[in-house]
């Protein structure tokens, strides 16, 4: 299976400041078809996972732009320009290319 | 908007068995792979089945293969799973989610416990 590594596992983060999660492949996530399906959830307490980016770096509706996705191959990253007191939740990240589908085990975003 | 509403979770004894709905709306349901995600309360999402849009494919994480299965009925736009043999390690919500993951459900809590 492919196992996806996530750090930090916390991040407490002062508002307004910057803040970046790395995701870790243990194997490429280019599918044969050339795409790479590499997607990050945010989970608020209390709440469903909410996809914030497909295919690395696509943005979902409705997603601030302050988000953005990166990476390829094995080494991806989301980043929040200035994080904000809504960004506070657990964020994930998936990889869709290899069967079984696999998670990151969550990095853990706090207001300082 | 595309809605997702899971039911059918509960408390079961170990070794019983569960059947998890999760009716589907304002998307053509039968274009879509759907699957069904896990998380232990306090823990990391688990991805657990899927299935093709027409119900010919279907796959099993390796905790639950064999004791779990998936289908679909697609003229009532509805993702079942089926769960036998249950173990207390299948305690968590699960969600079902369309393809891409884009949309998920809110839930249903399964408590495996004597």
């Amino acid at each position: 299976d492919v196992v996806l590594t996530q750090s930090p596992l916390s991040l407490p983060v002062t508002l307004g400041q910057p803040a970046s999660i790395s995701c870790r492949s243990s194997q490429s996530l280019v599918h044969s078809n050339g795409n790479t399906y590499l997607n990050w959830f945010q989970q608020r307490p209390g709440q469903s996972p909410r996809r914030l980016f497909y295919e690395v770096s696509n943005r979902d509706s409705g997603v601030p732009d302050r988000f953005s996705g990166s990476g390829s191959g094995t080494d991806f990253t989301l980043k929040i320009s200035r994080v904000e007191a809504e960004d506070v939740g657990v964020y994930y990240c998936m990889q869709g290319t290899h069967w079984p589908k696999t998670f990151g085990q969550g990095t853990k975003v706090e207001i300082k | 908007e595309v809605q997702l509403v899971e039911s059918g979770g509960g408390l079961v004894q170990p070794g019983g068995s569960l059947r998890l709905s999760c009716a589907a709306s304002r998307f053509t349901f039968s274009s879509y792979w759907m699957h069904w995600v896990r998380q232990v309360p306090g823990k990391g999402l688990v991805w657990v089945s899927g299935i093709e849009g027409d119900g010919s494919r279907t796959r099993y994480a390796d905790p639950v293969e064999g004791r779990f299965t998936i289908s679909r009925d697609n003229a009532e736009n509805t993702l079942y799973l089926q769960m036998n043999s249950l173990r207390a390690e299948d305690t968590a919500v699960y969600y079902c989610t369309r393809e891409g993951f884009d949309f998920w459900g809110q839930g249903t809590l399964v408590t495996v416990s004597s």
